[in-house]
């Protein structure tokens, strides 16, 4: 079974500036989907971002891009230039293929992020 | 807007009732899953359904009865809840799997969660 590990259950980080936020997954598969997605006080869950593992490539969409480690199994997302509706919770997600696993989502705990002005 | 809609939004229970909670989506997507959010434990599966007329158990079943009533229905029952399924509770769909792999789609739409309290 996949494991996927949030160390950090919250953090804060001042407005304009630069944040990381760890994960790390536990799987045998060679290749899988990452994601991120945010949780807002709203509730709603909103994807930020998707990595496949088999791209080298990191995934970056505008403020939002990811460090993708393959062979350490680890996946932090990177917000530059925080801004004040950053402030959520955020997960981190696994998944394998959808053919071998009925596209089954594996969360993290979460990491509660505050943007602070 | 196309979503995925659960009802309700909000319920209190008391210890050993009975509840439903609905769930519809009406993007034709094949799978659906039912998911609890549980403070320092992030979102864990209940129930899944990868398509109409099959379901499956996910990594928390227990105390749960699901029903895939159509393509678009999937319902959650608690027969005789317990303090420990006081929770939010979160609805997905899934697109199909070669939607998925095109750029940017989500892996799941979900709805907006029912929080349930049981005393």
């Amino acid at each position: 079974a996949q494991t996927v590990t949030q160390s950090q259950p919250e953090m804060s980080v001042q407005e304009a500036e630069t944040v990381t936020l760890s994960c790390t997954y536990d799987t045998s598969e060679n290749n899988y989907y990452l994601f991120w997605y945010k949780q807002p006080p709203s509730r709603q869950m909103i994807l930020v971002i998707r990595q496949e593992a088999y791209k080298q490539q990191n995934a970056t969409e505008n403020r939002f891009s990811v460090n993708f480690q393959k062979a350490a199994k680890s996946f932090s997302l990177k917000i530059s230039d925080s801004q004040l509706g950053d402030t959520a919770m955020y997960f981190c997600a696994f998944m394998k293929p959808p053919e071998t696993s009925g596209s089954r989502l594996t969360f993290g705990e979460g990491t509660q992020l505050t943007v602070n002005p | 807007n196309a979503g995925v809609t659960q009802t309700p939004k909000f319920q209190v229970l008391k210890t050993g009732q009975s509840m439903t909670l609905q769930c519809a989506q009406d993007m034709n997507h094949n799978s659906m899953y039912w998911y609890r959010q549980d403070p320092g434990m992030g979102l864990r599966l209940i129930y899944y359904s990868a398509s109409e007329g099959t379901t499956d158990k996910g990594e928390v079943p227990n105390g749960y009865n699901v029903s895939r009533l159509n393509k678009r229905e999937f319902s959650l029952r608690l027969e005789s809840a317990a303090p420990s399924q006081t929770s939010v509770y979160f609805c997905a769909s899934k697109t199909s799997d070669r939607a998925f792999v095109g750029h940017s789609n989500q892996p799941q739409h979900f709805g907006d969660g029912t929080r349930l309290s049981i005393l």
